[in-house]
Order: structure tokens, then C-alpha cells, then sequence
């Protein structure tokens, strides 16, 4: 399967800010913009953007997600100890006919 | 409540089959696409396969394609994966989740139900 590009670790400080970063191709994430889950260890995950960048209610204003050509991003302000996840973009495939995973960023907040 | 529970899981030989549940409430499950994902332990998310409001659309990840199906019963507010020709590379957490359509996300998710093909 040919999934989404994230890099697999980003590390930042309490009350920072961090930038994750997922890159596809025309055909998934330059075609319709990607989502945005966070899981926490044993559980399920959890929608945070919709792939127009919208937050689903109940979602925090400290995240933030954004796309530039083929690669979008999720942005969260003011790190919390909360924050500390593993984070996936996904976005459908038109090539394929397939929905798509990146690989997720491990998110340590020291 | 939205709640989405999965089924069926548990361990079974290589070459063998398994057939997953997934039970709906809270939402009218014909109003929605429905995916399954999966994902090894350890490991990150792979999209399986997904199926429109009235089964009539289906699409699959490439490497099951043949061997699985995905069906519902919106009658039964329920969804369903048949997996046929079991391998080791199917291992893994199989979790049901609602699709938001023209949204491109997938909001609600299932607790997921371990598959582990082993001899």
C-alpha cells in the first residue's frame, strides 16, 4: 500500500508548539487534503480535523490543521503532558481507490 | 450514545477464516460509508476495505482483495468482514469505523477486535 510520508518521531517541551507534517502525492493529499487522528497507547483513535482542516466539536483550540500542495500539517499550541501520542494523517486515494495511512508521528512532549 | 463495538476476532490457522462484527448504535447506520482498518501491534493504521450506505459500493486494500469481503445489515444496524485465506501478515487489531462522506474522515472508531493467525 502506498501510504502517506510522516516522520516518525518530533519531540518538543512543555507549552511548546509542534508541527507535524504528512506528504502524499496529487492523488491523495494534493487532490482532497488529508485527516488528522491521534491515538493514545491501547486505545482506539480519535478525529481531530476533517480533511477540510475543521476541528469536530469537543476538539481543542490548540490544534491547528493546514495543507500546501501535497503536504498538510497539524499544529498544536501550548504542549500539554495530554498531547504526548502517536498522530496519523489519512487521506483517499483517487489512483488507488484506496484510503491511505502515514505511517504516524510519535509526539513526545519533554 | 455513538458507539460502534467489534466481534469476532480471536486465533486461528494460516489458511483459515475468521468472520468480524461490528454493531452500531446511537446513529442510523445506513446514512454512512463504513470502513474496517487495521493495524499490527505495534505498528501503525492500514486501511482494509470499505462499503457505501447500501452495499452496493465496495473497495479493498489490495494485498486482501479476493480473499476478505466486507458486507452490512442495516437492518441489524451491523457490519460485517468475512476474512478467507488467513495469513500471519493478517495479524493485527481489526477496528470498524463510521466514514463522514464528503468530510474524508473517519469519526467514530470501535475499540477493535485482535486477529491472530498462528499455528
Amino acid at each position: 500500500q502506498a501510504g502517506l510520508t510522516q516522520p516518525p518521531s518530533v519531540s518538543k517541551g512543555l507549552r511548546q508548539t509542534a508541527t507535524l507534517t504528512c506528504i502524499g502525492n496529487s492523488n491523495n493529499v494534493g487532490f482532497e487534503g488529508a485527516a488528522w487522528l491521534q491515538q493514545h497507547q491501547g486505545h482506539p483513535p480519535k478525529l481531530l480535523s476533517y480533511r477540510n482542516n475543521n476541528r469536530p466539536s469537543g476538539i481543542s483550540e490548540r490544534l491547528s490543521a493546514s495543507r500546501s500542495g501535497n503536504t498538510a500539517s497539524l499544529t498544536i499550541t501550548g504542549l500539554q503532558p495530554e498531547d504526548e501520542a502517536d498522530y496519523y494523517c489519512s487521506a483517499w486515494d483517487r489512483s488507488l481507490s484506496e484510503w491511505v495511512f502515514g505511517g504516524g508521528t510519535k509526539l513526545t512532549v519533554l | 450514545e455513538v458507539q460502534l463495538v467489534e466481534s469476532g476476532g480471536g486465533l486461528v490457522q494460516p489458511g483459515g477464516s475468521l468472520r468480524l462484527s461490528c454493531a452500531a448504535s446511537g446513529f442510523t447506520l445506513n446514512n454512512y460509508w463504513m470502513t474496517w482498518v487495521r493495524q499490527t501491534p505495534g505498528k501503525g493504521l492500514e486501511w482494509v476495505a470499505n462499503i457505501n450506505q447500501d452495499g452496493s459500493r465496495k473497495h479493498y486494500l489490495g494485498s486482501v482483495k479476493g480473499r476478505f469481503t466486507i458486507t452490512r445489515d442495516n437492518a441489524k444496524n451491523s457490519l460485517y468482514l468475512q476474512m478467507n485465506s488467513l495469513g500471519a501478515e493478517d495479524t493485527a487489531v481489526y477496528f470498524c469505523a463510521r466514514d463522514t462522506g464528503d468530510l474524508g474522515a473517519f469519526d467514530i472508531w470501535g475499540q477493535g477486535t485482535m486477529v491472530t493467525v498462528s499455528s
